[in-house]
């Protein structure tokens, strides 16, 4: 139950763009609203933004917010985050997680840095 | 936003001897439906977080029952009945009842 996989992290210079995907299986993504949570290194748990089950609704942190938009194609089972004016400060693990927060990726790590 | 403060940080425990975790909020987490949506995660070393508990006392699937979750309103505790090696983890409570927001975790340490 609750198979995500995310993907799309990486190394990536300040003030550029990244696209993060999470591939949802084993269960009805296209019922489930959606989050985006990150982990700074050594750090504890961050909301990020999450997405309603049909994509209509969204809502951000103030941290984020204006620079990261959350997506989902439900008939892909998958769920975005497309990343831009990236910060030192957004270096992190991202895990996509269920709406519920019982269903949890293994994470991907996204570096900004020069 | 509501603040979630967890105490201690830190646990240092014994196998087989019990362990409690609390967490409070700064606001009342009883949603207009009625729920308190508390959570309690469990992350292991390495590990992606695991849900434990959600609306403060429901354990899910899998998770022994020496787990257990307390509270209400703005008071929550996660205890332990008899700690084993395989909990060494970081224990984070977090609230979705305005929002999101997550304590800044407890480090079990065996």
């Amino acid at each position: 139950q609750f198979h995500l996989v995310e993907s799309g992290g990486g190394v990536v210079q300040p003030g550029r763009s990244l696209r993060l995907s999470c591939a949802a299986s084993e269960f009805t993504f296209s019922n489930y609203i959606m989050h985006w949570v990150r982990q700074a290194p050594g750090k504890g748990l961050e909301w990020v933004t999450v997405i309603s089950s049909d994509g209509s609704d969204k809502f951000y942190s103030d941290s984020v917010k204006g620079r990261f938009t959350i997506s989902r194609d439900n008939s892909k089972n998958t769920l975005f985050l497309q990343m831009n004016s990236l910060k030192p400060e957004d270096t992190a693990v991202y895990y996509c997680a269920t709406g519920d927060y019982k269903g949890w990726g293994q994470g991907t790590l996204v570096i900004v840095s020069s | 936003d509501v603040v979630m403060t967890q105490s201690p940080l830190s646990l240092p425990v014994t196998l087989g001897q019990p362990a409690s975790i609390s967490c409070r909020s700064s606001e009342s987490l009883v949603y207009s439906d009625g729920n308190t949506y508390l959570n309690w995660l469990q992350q292991r070393p390495g590990q992606s977080p695991r849900r434990l508990i959600y609306k403060v006392s429901n354990r899910d699937s899998g998770v022994p029952d020496r787990f257990s979750g307390s509270g209400s309103g703005t008071n929550f505790t996660l205890k332990i009945s008899r700690v084993e090696a395989e909990d060494a983890a970081v224990y984070y409570c977090m609230q979705g009842t305005h929002w999101w927001t997550f304590g800044q975790g407890t480090k079990v340490e065996i």
